[in-house]
């Protein structure tokens, strides 16, 4: 059973710009979540989306956006980028919910803004 | 606002003990509570999965407790290996997503 796929691994960017990360959860799952992970902060939670819908949202600004599409894969997508979007982004996909059923990560797009 | 720690931050032993990771979380009502494994510059891997009406679960060396009333969690290693090194977050599950302690980083020496 393959697990969470996520494109893709590294990416180097310079501000100013936008990123559009990727991800496949596992098959059958429905909810995919999306956590930036910085030294600083830890792993702070994004959005969750769920039957293409966004069920639950961080606090970050509108410059962090997502959607997942009807075969239940993800995209988020960040604009104008700044040097502190520089994190380890990672998405984790569950069954139903992130918050009553086991959740399972991908290994992470490690984003470097310059 | 839900609030996860964990302590120690940074724990080194050396092999063969067995050895009790801590997490406290400041709101009794959660859904379940995880604990992961992160390798470097890894994603997280699932260790263990309580759920809030269970009090422990166990996988192979791996034992984690929960005590909702108390706010607390502990990950149990033993017989631990250099190969248990890494960090170990725990996360609970609240209001559709999951909240992460800052981590402990284990070491253990051959």
């Amino acid at each position: 059973k393959a697990g969470v796929t996520q494109t893709p691994r590294y990416l180097i960017k310079t501000r100013g710009q936008q990123v559009t990360l990727s991800c496949s959860p596992i098959s059958g799952h429905r909810s995919v979540s999306w956590y930036q992970q910085t030294p600083g902060q830890g792993l702070q939670f994004l959005f969750e989306y769920f039957s293409e819908t966004q069920r639950n949202k961080g606090n970050f600004p509108g410059r962090f956006s997502g959607r997942q599409f009807s075969n239940s894969r993800s995209e988020m997508n960040v604009s104008t980028l700044e040097l502190g979007d520089s994190a380890l982004y990672l998405c984790a996909s569950s069954l139903v919910q992130p918050m009553n059923t086991e959740a399972f990560f991908g290994q992470g797009t490690r984003l470097t803004v310059v | 606002k839900q609030e996860v720690t964990q302590i120690p931050a940074a724990l080194s032993v050396p092999e063969g003990e067995n050895l009790v990771l801590n997490c406290s979380f400041t709101d009794s009502a959660i859904y379940n509570l995880q604990w992961f494994r992160q390798d470097p510059g890894k994603g997280l891997t699932s260790l263990l999965l309580i759920q809030s009406s269970q009090r422990e679960q166990t996988s192979g060396r791996l034992n984690a407790s929960l005590d909702k009333s108390s706010g607390r969690s502990t990950l149990y290693i033993a017989a631990s290996q250099p190969g248990d090194s890494a960090t170990y977050l725990c996360a609970v599950g609240n209001t559709g997503k999951l909240i992460f302690g800052q981590g402990t980083t284990l070491q253990v020496k051959p």
